[in-house]
């Protein structure tokens, strides 16, 4: 079956400037998370969406950052005022729960701010 | 901060020879995983194992959990050149929702 999707796949953007990053989660995956990489570097939990609870924002590093999740499905990490420190990749993962589950990555969005 | 650590940050072994690699956490843990990362993709999981769990296998892969020492290792045996990959650990608290991943083991097999 498919897997996790994002989009785009690459984003350049000017600092400044609004971005908004797609993920289409695994169908039946009640869980989703958000990471950043940058270069050379490990995951950084950004934030987490379990069911129709609220989510878990503790890992956003600004209030620049947020994130949705509509009817359960697909989510939207927006970035507002983007800055060059944002420069990374951005990964989405999915899965059946929290606890004794893999998660299901998508390719990632890279995004370079300039 | 980061809770995962692996060592050694790179490892270069040629085909067919074993291949550890470690990794440290900080706090009591649910569960801890590896994950593979090949170049500028996404991660893929390997396997899973759960605190009350001292050793798993799957494959050519075997994984120990000391909770004592808080570490991990993964044993990858008769390694092939598609090994080649960043491997990374990742563990789940007992409390909150964050999975905290480490920095990352570079793996190159030569062929």
């Amino acid at each position: 079956g498919a897997g996790v999707s994002q989009s785009p796949s690459n984003k350049v953007t000017e600092k400044g400037k609004d971005v908004e990053l797609r993920c289409d989660p695994i169908s039946g995956h009640t869980a989703l998370y958000w990471y950043r990489q940058s270069l050379g570097q490990g995951l950084e939990f950004l934030i987490y969406f379990q069911g129709n609870s609220a989510p878990d924002k503790s890992g956003l590093p600004s209030d620049r950052f947020s994130a949705e999740r509509t009817g359960g499905s697909v989510s939207t990490l927006t970035i507002q005022r983007t800055q060059q420190e944002d420069s990374a990749v951005y990964l989405c993962a999915s899965s059946f729960g929290r606890s004794y589950y893999e998660q299901y990555f998508g390719p990632g969005t890279r995004l370079t701010v300039t | 901060s980061q809770q995962g650590e692996e060592d050694p940050q790179a490892l270069s072994i040629q085909e067919g020879e074993n291949a550890t690699m470690n990794c440290s956490y900080k706090t009591s843990i649910n569960n801890l995983q590896w994950y593979r990362q090949n170049s500028g993709r996404g991660l893929v999981h390997l396997i899973l194992i759960r605190s009350n769990e001292r050793e798993k296998h799957s494959g050519r892969l075997r994984v120990t959990l000391d909770t004592s020492k808080k570490s991990s290792s993964l044993l990858i045996t008769a390694s092939r050149a598609a090994d080649t990959a960043s491997y990374f650990c990742a563990t789940l608290s007992n409390t909150g929702n964050q999975f905290y991943f480490g920095t990352g083991t570079s793996l190159t097999v030569i062929p």
